[in-house]
């Protein structure tokens, strides 16, 4: 079936470091993908998207790549504060607005 | 500054009760999607709504139901809880695709314990 996984399940970086969250999917007619935020006790924040017609997109310190050919997408975090502590999810589309879930990385930010 | 809602951050229910969530938007959107959160297999759809009086089934239906009677509100009912639906649940809503899900907004949650 359908899956989009992530390859740590936690991530421990240094105040000030460069961050780097991977996920695959493996549905290669998926065209939307997103990252989310979520922190303790909330619900799942809207980060950055991206659509397949694209490799790369950046917010404000966050980039977010996507490699079709091998069905992998990453999210760089640049400058990471203790703030950014939190879980980050991966999420495709393919098909009609039915979103397919990453299981989540821990994102451990030490001072 | 509240966008989606949820009736209750935390319940403890027990086997075989009826249970009721509910899940509350501002914003007008059309779509809204009831999943679970369960540590390692990230979220899964339940239900989701496409318009008032619309539902249709997600990856994992089973032992739910919904209601879509206001375009604002979204339920998700457990018609007789058992202890596997134990879980986080959150709902989520959102205007169209085609204006991007960074208009996508989630509740908070409801934790519930099925004893």
């Amino acid at each position: 079936g359908e899956s989009v996984g992530l390859h740590l399940p936690t991530l421990s970086v240094q105040e000030g470091d460069n961050s780097i969250i991977n996920c695959a999917y493996s549905n290669s007619a998926s065209d939307y993908f997103i990252w989310y935020k979520q922190e303790s006790g909330k619900g799942p924040q809207f980060i950055i998207d991206i659509r397949s017609n694209m490799d790369k997109r950046q917010g404000q310190r966050v980039t977010v790549l996507l490699n079709k050919t091998v069905k992998h997408l990453s999210l760089q975090i640049a400058a990471t504060q203790p703030g950014d502590s939190a879980v980050y999810f991966c999420a495709s589309i393919s098909g009609f607005q039915k979103l397919v879930f990453g299981t989540g990385t821990r994102l451990l930010v030490s001072p | 500054d509240v966008k989606v809602t949820q009736s209750s951050r935390y319940l403890v229910k027990r086997t075989g009760e009826k249970v009721f969530l509910e899940c509350v938007q501002d914003m007008d959107h059309e779509n809204m999607f009831w999943y679970r959160q369960d540590p390692g297999l990230g979220l899964r759809l339940i239900y989701f709504s496409y318009d008032v009086k619309m539902k249709e089934k997600g990856d994992i239906p089973e032992g739910y139901s919904v209601s879509r009677e206001k375009k604002e509100r979204f339920s998700l009912i457990l018609e007789s809880a058992s202890t596997n639906q134990t879980s986080m649940y959150l709902c989520a809503s959102y205007r169209t695709r085609d204006r991007g899900l960074n208009e996508q907004f989630f509740g908070p949650g409801t934790r519930l314990t099925v004893l």
